[in-house]
């Protein structure tokens, strides 16, 4: 079974510019989350959805920040523009319902220069 | 105010001992607790879960406490190998007003040979 997908893996932009990270859940994932890791700490959610509802982005930046889960499945999880300070890992975990164990993708370190 | 505590300084331990981690946490009152283990460049891979009404844990060299009244959990690893070798999260299940989930910084273990 394919675990979660995330592209890209690695991403540099210059300040200002737009950019968007992909993820694909675990077939059948109903509970999709965007996390934020810097570095030497641990994940911090920015969004959860359950199916296609955004349930939970009081953490999410919404003045730069924006994401999307069409269909249910594949979401998508945009930041215009970048600032130097987002510079960080973007983690995207599934699990089958919330409260269940999560399954992490490999992330997207983005490096805002 | 509400906070996880994992030791911040990395833990050497020589191959075959074991290995004990701190999760402390303060003014929350999780459902359960899960540790995770991340591998540079990977996304956190789930490990153990034990809840609230549970002392202990085990899976082969892994074994995990929970005191709720000293808010505290002790992950263990016996027998340790340089595989072994990664970071270590500690994540606390909330279900208060809506399930989220919060992670500690981790504690970096090196197991040397």
């Amino acid at each position: 079974e394919a675990g979660v997908v995330q592209s890209p893996r690695y991403k540099i932009i210059e300040k200002k510019q737009p950019v968007a990270f992909w993820c694909n859940p675990i077939s059948g994932h109903n509970t999709l989350y965007w996390y934020l890791q810097n570095l030497g700490q641990g994940p911090e959610l920015l969004i959860r959805y359950e199916n296609e509802e955004a349930v939970d982005d009081s953490q999410l930046p919404k003045d730069r920040f924006s994401a999307e889960r069409l269909k249910g499945v594949d979401s998508t999880l945009k930041i215009q523009p970048a600032e130097l300070g987002d510079s960080a890992v973007y983690l995207c975990a599934s699990s089958l319902r919330v409260a269940d164990t999560q399954y992490f993708g490999p992330g997207t370190r983005l490096t805002v220069l | 105010s509400q906070k996880i505590e994992q030791n911040s300084e990395a833990l050497n331990i020589q191959e075959g001992k074991t290995a004990t981690l701190t999760c402390n946490y303060t003014n929350y009152s999780p459902a359960y607790l899960q540790w995770y283990r991340q591998d540079p460049g990977r996304g956190p891979v789930f490990l153990l879960l034990i809840r609230e009404n549970e002392k202990e844990k085990r899976k082969e060299r892994l074994k995990v406490t929970f005191d709720t009244t000293l808010k505290q959990s002790l992950f263990h690893i016996t027998a340790s190998q340089p595989a072994d070798s990664a970071t270590y999260l500690c994540a606390l299940a909330l279900n208060t007003g809506g399930f989220k989930t919060i992670f500690g910084a981790g504690t970096r273990l090196f197991v040397k040979a």
